[in-house]
């Protein structure tokens, strides 16, 4: 059981939004930077967002993040058919003095 | 830019270790947090651990304080991670990644190895 939640699945249809969420406590989301992940199956992890709402140069402004609290969200405008993938939050949790990552949220563009 | 090239894929059988490497190529890492995560077959992302090569001291998530081991050769170009008394639930695909920016701190993993596939099986 991860200590940041995020939901196992959303769904959207092509140009819509999509919000996937991510919910920590105090130790975590709260007092630390996330950053978000994008994974296609059997590759490795690619670094959408970090310091919370920074995108790494070559990913487009169509993604975005944002914290607020002991939440954060990764929000995808202009739905492609290449962003169904599984996306993960992370964040350093000061109690635990270790990196953790959300559950993971398969995205489905249909 | 910099690359991280791990090494190969590792069979192993259960009480062994495995040793995986992650070298960088095309810049430093010692400045910068370097870390390991794991992905069992068919599950999300689990951090095992973390170091700064520059101030050779590493964190470890608890559950693999004592069997764990991240380590950095003298030029501070590659990082090892060897994981000891393997069992079956070892059993995934290691990633070395690198933090976007130097210093302590965990801002967001922008580098990544390309993964190494441990199998630890009977």
């Amino acid at each position: 059981q991860s200590v940041l939640t995020q939901p196992p699945s959303v769904s959207a249809a092509p140009g819509q939004k999509v919000t996937i969420s991510c919910s920590g406590s105090s130790s975590n989301i709260g007092k630390n930077y996330v950053s978000w992940y994008q994974q296609f199956p059997g590759t490795g992890p690619k670094l959408l967002i970090y310091d919370n709402n920074k995108r790494p140069s070559g990913i487009p402004d169509r993604l975005s993040g944002s914290k607020s609290g002991t939440s954060a969200t990764l929000d995808i405008t202009g739905l492609q058919t290449g962003d169904e993938a599984d996306y993960y939050c992370g964040v350093w949790d000061s109690g635990l003095s270790g990196m953790t990552f959300g559950g993971g949220t398969r995205l489905t563009v249909l | 830019q910099v690359q991280l090239v791990q090494s190969g894929a590792a069979m192993k059988s259960p009480g062994s270790s495995v040793k995986v490497s992650c070298k960088a190529s095309g810049g430093t890492l010692s400045i910068y947090t370097l870390i390991w995560v794991r992905q069992a077959p068919g599950q999300g992302l689990e951090w095992l651990g973390g170091i700064i090569p520059g101030l050779d001291a590493a964190d470890y998530a608890q559950k693999f304080q004592g069997r764990l081991a991240i380590d950095t050769d003298e030029s501070m170009t590659t990082v090892f991670m060897e994981l000891s008394r393997l069992t079956t639930e070892d059993t995934a695909v290691y990633y070395c990644a690198r933090d976007s920016l130097a210093g302590t701190g965990y801002h967001g993993m922008d580098v990544w190895g390309q993964g190494t596939a441990v199998s630890v099986s009977s």
